[in-house]
């Protein structure tokens, strides 16, 4: 079993829709969890670190964590086509991160 | 802002040729680590370090080695060269942070990249 889901995509929402993007992951000990977003030939950026329940708001992105269910989600509201990127869930142990493979996300003009 | 910086953003070598890849923060990080990327196969641990002059095997050792002789600096070196190293390759760097009283990574933050071809 892989240790982070992702749906590989693409997503396809269009300009000013809110667009959802899920994960879920196998480990229950983890306790940091990150959203980075990748354009195509350019490294990870992070969007957003979560280490608690619920939601966590910054601009037009909203992390949520749900660590019975395990699974993370971000939603970004009024999604512009600069937001169309491949995004990366991760999650971290003592040293290590492990990374889901991305979802693609495009957002129609 | 956290930098990290690599040494080059592209970079063309023979096969046999040995090759390094350099990376620094200027975070006062102590966790600093190697990834590869390829298309479909999401990102891959070659080799971390959590200390100075420590370094730890990560999922895809084989056919690399690092160095870290100073906190900030990281490097990554092919010892000869093979077509199947040609990837993107990624540095970053994270601190411990501590969640419930237990010590975890925390946040990590990526360098621009090197896309290595190997001919």
């Amino acid at each position: 079993q892989k240790e982070v889901e992702q749906n590989s995509g693409p997503l396809s929402v269009p300009e000013g829709a809110i667009a959802s993007l899920n994960c879920t992951y196998s480990d229950r000990v983890s306790q940091s969890f990150f959203w980075y977003r990748q354009y195509s030939g350019k490294s990870p950026e992070l969007i957003m670190s979560i280490y608690s329940n619920g939601d966590k708001e910054d601009g037009r992105f909203t992390a949520q964590l749900n660590k019975a269910s395990q699974y993370v989600s971000l939603l970004i509201r009024d999604s512009q086509p600069s937001d169309s990127a491949t995004y990366l869930c991760a999650f971290s142990g003592t040293y290590k991160y492990i990374f889901g493979t991305g979802t693609r996300l495009k957002v129609l003009a | 802002d956290v930098k990290v910086t690599q040494s080059s953003r592209y970079l063309v070598k023979r096969t046999g040729e040995k090759v390094f890849l350099e990376c620094v923060q200027d975070m006062d990080h102590e966790n600093m680590f190697w990834y590869r990327q390829d298309p479909g196969l999401g990102l891959r641990l070659i080799y971390f370090s959590y200390d100075v002059k420590m370094k730890e095997k990560g999922d895809i050792p084989e056919g690399y080695s690092v160095s870290r002789e100073k906190k900030e600096r990281f490097s990554l070196i092919l010892e000869s060269a093979s077509t199947n190293q040609t990837s993107m390759y990624l540095c970053a760097s994270s601190l411990m942070g501590e969640v419930k009283r237990e010590r975890w990574a925390d946040t990590q933050y990526f360098g621009p990249g090197t896309r290595l071809t190997v001919l």
